[in-house]
């Protein structure tokens, strides 16, 4: 199985802070990296795919970036409403796998 | 907009048959491009794949479940199911069903899973 590995696993940041989430992956994944959100007691949502793809509907300041097995997701300017954990996933490989997450936090 | 709506028991014993379905709305299964996936999270953990099914039936099962695992698809109701065997209290769960992610076949698919059901959590327990 491909591993995906994500740091931090949590941050807390301010509002209006730049934010990187990074994601590694435990072989080449080629460009099939995702992104989701997942707010409390929420399915996960959608926020990138094909590793910088921005879904639609999903604010700008949401941005991705990598390839090959280096990937990072970015919050531009932090707002209160991404209080939420965010997940990779690779769907290079069957099974396809997550990252164990990275806990966002307003201070 | 599609929507898909998961619906089984909250509570199951130990050793007997965990049985989900996934109800899409506002399109159809029965269509190429997409498969349709389950997955788990334990209570303040994080996500797993469980497996997928295509609208032709062919299907792909996360092999950390062995062979208790089997997902089926009904096109007629527009509904796609989850059965797992001999559960016990490491099933216990959030369990998600999802469009996604795209593809035509086993093992050759891309992008993520778009749309979510809400969860339908689900203990094991005598």
């Amino acid at each position: 199985d491909i591993q995906m590995t994500q740091s931090p696993s949590s941050l807390s940041a301010s509002v209006g802070d730049r934010v990187t989430i990074t994601c590694q992956a435990s072989h080449d994944i080629n460009n099939y990296l995702n992104w989701y959100q997942q707010k409390p007691g929420k399915a996960p949502k959608l926020l990138i795919y094909g590793a910088s793809h921005l879904q639609t509907g999903v604010p700008s300041r949401f941005s991705g970036s990598g390839s090959g097995t280096h990937f990072s997701l970015t919050i531009s300017s932090l707002q209160p409403e991404d209080l939420a954990t965010y997940f990779c996933q690779q769907s290079d490989n069957l099974p396809l796998t997550f990252g164990g997450g990275t806990k966002v936090e307003i201070k | 907009q599609v929507q898909l709506q998961e619906s089984g028991p909250g509570l199951v014993k130990p050793s007997q048959t965990l049985s989900l379905s996934c109800t899409v709305s506002g399109g159809s299964i029965n269509t190429s491009g997409y498969f349709w996936s389950w997955i788990r999270q334990h209570p303040g953990k994080g996500l797993e794949w469980i497996g997928y099914i295509y609208y032709n039936g062919s299907t792909y099962s996360n092999p950390f479940l062995k062979s208790r695992v089997s997902i089926s698809i009904d096109t007629s109701e527009n509904q796609f199911s989850l059965r797992l065997t001999s559960v016990t209290a490491a099933d216990t769960a959030v369990y998600y069903c999802a469009r996604g992610p795209k593809g035509v076949m086993i093992g050759y698919q891309y992008y993520g899973m778009d749309v979510w059901g809400q969860g339908t959590a689900v203990t094991v327990s005598s």
